[in-house]
C-alpha cells in the first residue's frame, strides 16, 4: 500500500523568510495530493492541493510542486508570517481507492 | 455554513464506559471517515464507508465500531473505552471521484479518567 514520508519534522524560519516541506510517495497510480494546515486544536484545512497532471501549482504565497517521477511533492511558503505558525500534513490518494494517506506532519514555527 | 458536524465537540468518559461519537454531513458525499488523532500527530484512519461499504482498517482494534444509517450521518462506538483512546477523533467526508480533498468536522476531544 501506499506509504508518505514527510521531512522535516520541525522547521524554525524568521519571519519573511520562505518555508519549504517535502513528502515522498511510494505508489506511483497515486493521484491526488492534498496539502492541510492544522492549528492547535482545530480540523486539518486544506491549504492547496495537486493533481497528479499538473507540475506546479501556486496560490498567492503558498505553491507546491510535484514530481511524478521522483514521487515527491513539496510546499512552499514564501515571505512567512507568524500566523502561518501550525502544523502542516502531506498527503497522497491513489487511484481507485478512496483512502488519503497522510505524512507524518511538519511542525513550522514562525519567528518574529 | 457547517458542512460536516461533529457532536459532542467534547466528551468525558470513564474508563470502560461505553461511548458514542456522531458525524453529519450537508455535502451528500458517498465516502464519510472517522480518524483518531493523538497529540500533532498525523491522523491515523479507523475506517471508512463508501455509502453502506464498510472498510475496516487492519489496525483497528475491536474497541472500536461504527454505524452508517443513511447517507448523512455516522456514528463512532468505542465500546470500553481505554486510557489510551484519548484523543481527538475526527470525521471527513469526500466525494466517490477521487481528485478532490476531504472535508474535516471540527473533531470530538476524548477524555478517559
Amino acid at each position: 500500500g501506499e506509504n508518505v514520508e514527510q521531512h522535516p519534522s520541525t522547521l524554525s524560519v524568521q519571519e519573511g523568510d520562505s518555508a519549504v516541506i517535502k513528502c515522498t510517495y511510494s505508489d506511483s497510480a497515486s493521484n491526488y495530493f492534498p496539502w492541510y494546515k492544522q492549528e492547535l486544536g482545530k480540523r486539518p484545512q486544506l491549504i492547496i492541493d495537486i493533481r497528479s497532471n499538473v507540475g506546479e501549482k501556486k496560490d498567492q504565497r503558498i505553491a507546491v510542486t510535484l514530481n511524478k517521477t521522483a514521487k515527491h511533492f513539496s510546499l512552499h511558503i514564501t515571505e512567512t508570517q507568524p500566523e502561518d505558525s501550525a502544523v502542516y500534513f502531506c498527503a497522497a490518494r491513489t487511484s481507485g481507492t478512496y483512502k488519503y494517506i497522510f505524512g507524518t506532519g511538519t511542525r513550522l514555527k514562525v519567528l518574529a | 455554513d457547517a458542512m460536516v458536524i461533529q457532536n459532542p465537540r467534547y466528551q468525558v468518559t470513564q474508563f470502560g464506559k461505553p461511548v458514542t461519537l456522531s458525524c453529519s454531513q450537508t455535502l451528500n458525499h458517498n465516502v464519510m471517515y472517522w480518524y483518531q488523532q493523538k497529540s500533532s500527530q498525523a491522523p491515523k484512519l479507523l475506517f471508512h464507508y463508501y455509502d453502506k461499504d464498510f472498510n475496516n482498517e487492519a489496525d483497528t482494534p475491536d474497541n472500536f465500531q461504527s454505524r452508517r444509517p443513511n447517507t448523512s450521518f455516522c456514528f463512532l462506538d468505542i465500546r470500553s473505552p481505554g486510557l489510551g483512546d484519548a484523543a481527538m477523533y475526527l470525521c471527513a467526508t469526500s466525494r466517490e471521484t477521487g481528485l478532490d480533498t476531504q472535508y474535516f468536522g471540527p473533531g470530538t476531544r476524548l477524555t478517559v479518567l
